[in-house]
């Protein structure tokens, strides 16, 4: 079983289209997150969901929207693509409650820019 | 700012002997301490986490916190090629809750020669 998953897996788009990414985790963790790791290999934090409410939202342009319709899901969508944008996504999670908070991560999702 | 230094390496250590991988932080209300492995085109990893000073031993990884000096090291007894990967150190800093996000240094590229 796939603790932490991520889809697609792949995503090549042209510049201006509206994509969106989809995590699943299924550890019964209630805090989900957003990373961004780019070509330099840095993996930075987006956004942290606890519970389906939104915890952390560092310095991302608001063109991504995360949206959490329930605590093992967290998706992810990104309007008026730009080239910049082009990374790879790491969805992550995990539990609020007990220390010390170590996170799992998904697969990643390679989102490619043209 | 909160931030995480390592050496990006490259680490060359032979089959057999030990690897040791440092991390220093600039925040001093970090609580948890997190090695992560990435191996290329895949996701961090879990390896250990530490949150208390002194030592911590899983098998042949032993974590090291010096929060004093704030200064987290880990060490990779009888390292093997399949050690061979990029060691991404993480801190969560705030007030130890789950929702914190981490903050990753840049990696150490440990390659480990047969």
């Amino acid at each position: 079983d796939t603790a932490v998953s991520q889809t697609p897996k792949y995503l090549v788009t042209q510049m201006g289209n509206d994509k969106s990414i989809k995590c699943e985790q299924n550890l019964g963790h209630d805090t989900m997150y957003w990373y961004k790791q780019d070509s330099k290999k840095f993996l930075k934090i987006m956004f942290s969901y606890n519970n389906k409410e939104l915890i952390i939202n560092e310095t991302v342009p608001n063109r991504f929207s995360p949206k959490s319709p329930d605590k093992a899901h967290l998706n992810l969508h990104i309007n008026s693509l730009e080239l910049g944008d082009s990374a790879v996504y790491f969805c992550a999670s995990s539990q609020y409650t007990t220390g010390p908070y170590e996170q799992y991560f998904g697969p990643g999702t390679r989102l490619t820019v043209t | 700012q909160k931030e995480v230094e390592q050496n990006s390496g490259p680490l060359s250590v032979p089959e057999g002997a030990i690897a040791s991988l440092n991390c220093t932080y600039s925040d001093r209300g970090s609580q948890s301490f997190f090695w992560y492995r990435q191996y290329s085109g895949k996701s961090p990893e879990l390896i250990m986490f530490i949150y208390s000073n002194g030592d911590k031993e899983d098998g042949r990884f032993t974590a090291q916190l010096n929060k004093a000096s704030q200064y987290v090291s880990l060490l990779i007894r009888d390292s093997q090629p399949s050690d061979s990967a990029t060691y991404l150190c993480a801190v969560n800093v705030g007030d130890g809750g789950g929702a914190d996000g981490l903050t990753f240094g840049k990696g150490t590229h440990l390659i480990i020669q047969p």
